[in-house]
């Protein structure tokens, strides 16, 4: 089973607006990940948050975690069409070095 | 600097055919992952090694699957005899291990199967 579960499925937006993306865990974790991959290509790290951060900021994504609810929310704002792709959240748990993705958001950023 | 190197891009081949798919690990890292990707079932973690040695492989579907990694430069996933159900996009990826920062992993662009 999915330790990550992403909603929603995939998101339709025009370019300018902001797209929120969430994800929900199961057990434990150190850090979360998110990762973007492009159709046809491979999967490339975006940002990470350690479980005693609150939020992060990189650029034009932001990333919150809330340990007690077990999930994370990806946000980009000022969106581009070149944001077009499916981004994916990940997680090791238990602190193990297997990482774990979820599902994923299909993200569409129409001009 | 080169990344995560996987070959063939593309393969089709027919049931019962053996498949190997072969990676070339960022140089210096010191994990390796392999996973596979379908529609139906997303994005699976197979096996993965640390320090050339395989620490989990309870991703692997069955005893068609095996995976080596005879040096730090180098893996192998053999499917053997391959079904129409192994086509997948298999991605191997690597990263370096260091502590309690995070195992953030880097993608090769994957092999894409097709068993017919």
């Amino acid at each position: 089973s999915q330790q990550g579960e992403e909603d929603p499925q995939a998101l339709s937006i025009q370019e300018g607006e902001n797209a929120t993306m969430n994800c929900s865990y199961k057990t434990s974790i150190n850090n979360l990940q998110w990762y973007r991959q492009n159709s046809g290509r491979g999967l490339v790290h975006l940002i990470l948050i350690r479980s005693n951060e609150r939020e992060k900021h990189s650029g034009r994504l932001r990333v919150t975690l809330d340990t007690s609810k077990k999930s994370s929310s990806l946000l980009i704002t000022a969106s581009r069409a070149a944001d077009t792709a499916s981004y994916f959240c990940a997680t090791e748990p238990g602190g193990g070095n297997k990482l774990t993705f979820g599902t994923g958001t299909q993200l569409k950023v129409e001009l | 600097d080169a990344g995560v190197i996987q070959s063939p891009r593309h393969e089709v081949t027919e049931m019962g055919q053996e498949v190997t798919l072969r990676c070339k690990p960022i140089s210096g890292h010191n994990s390796l992952f392999w996973y596979r990707q379908t529609m139906m079932r997303g994005l699976e973690l197979l096996i993965y090694f640390n320090n050339n040695v395989p620490i989990d492989d309870s991703g692997m579907p069955e005893d068609r699957f095996s995976a080596k990694m005879p040096n730090a430069s180098f893996s192998t996933l053999k499917i053997q005899p391959s079904e129409p159900r192994d086509s997948a996009v298999y991605f191997c990826a690597s990263s370096f291990r260091t502590g309690s920062v995070g195992n953030t992993i880097y993608f090769g662009e994957g092999s894409w199967l097709t068993v017919v």
